[in-house]
């Protein structure tokens, strides 16, 4: 069964860089027939997507977040990472990681993680 | 802002039939998929592909389009099924996943 479990600090300070990993089980992150997602949740509010990186390395980031997104892929792990630069408190969300299913005509994620919380805060 | 927009709250009796709608140009050429969220938990994808099912989600979550709307309809709405619910679809360039704003399902 094809599972997710994001990990990472759950406080980070303004200013500074939020760095997670999502660890996949069940599967092959290498698989030639998905991508692997982040997206995140503020308190409170709806779902928005972040970025996304296939098994080689090949990403595509959210335009309002692009500059500040960096995606790896760990295959020898089954990891693949975020990291966010310069963060600020509307970063504050909870971060969940999952996998992209893509047809010519749409894209879906699932399974998710279950998700977890970055704060930020001095 | 979204380039899905969905309507923020719906509300269905017990047993009846609600529809959710997703409404964004990009839907004239890509398909969208629904997810349910409860409090406390990850979202759960129920229809995928505009029309596509999961294994293990109920056949009565059924998905349609029609123009620039996608629908998500419960046909015989039970009280496990009050949650959030979050269309995504791809921008109008392609290029980039969006979701909608969600909608809050009351079941009355």
């Amino acid at each position: 069964q094809l599972q997710l479990q994001e990990s990472g600090p759950g406080l980070v300070k303004p200013s500074e860089t939020l760095s997670l990993i999502c660890t996949v089980s069940g599967d092959s992150i290498s698989s030639p027939h998905h991508y692997w997602g982040w997206i995140r949740q503020a308190p409170g509010k709806g779902l928005e997507w972040m970025g996304a990186i296939f098994y080689t390395g090949s990403t595509y980031n959210s335009p309002s977040l692009k500059s500040r997104v960096t995606m790896l892929v760990d295959t020898s792990k089954n990891q693949f990472s975020l990291r966010l630069n310069s963060v600020t408190a509307a970063d504050t969300a909870v971060y969940y990681c999952a996998r992209l299913g893509r047809s010519g005509s749409s894209d879906w994620f699932d399974p998710w993680g279950q998700g977890t919380l970055v704060t930020v805060s001095s | 802002s979204s380039e899905l927009t969905q309507d923020p709250a719906v509300s269905v009796a017990l047993g009846q039939t609600a529809t959710i709608t997703c409404q964004g140009d990009s839907l004239r050429k890509y398909y969208a998929s629904w997810y349910q969220q409860k409090p406390g938990q990850a979202p759960l994808l129920v229809i995928y592909d505009k029309l596509n099912r999961p294994s293990g989600i109920p056949d009565r979550f059924s998905g349609s389009s029609s123009g620039d709307t996608a629908s998500l309809t419960i046909t015989g709405a039970q009280a496990e099924d009050e949650a959030a619910y979050y269309c995504n679809s791809r921008d109008s360039s392609g290029n980039h996943v969006v979701f909608g704003g969600g909608t809050r399902l009351t079941v009355l």
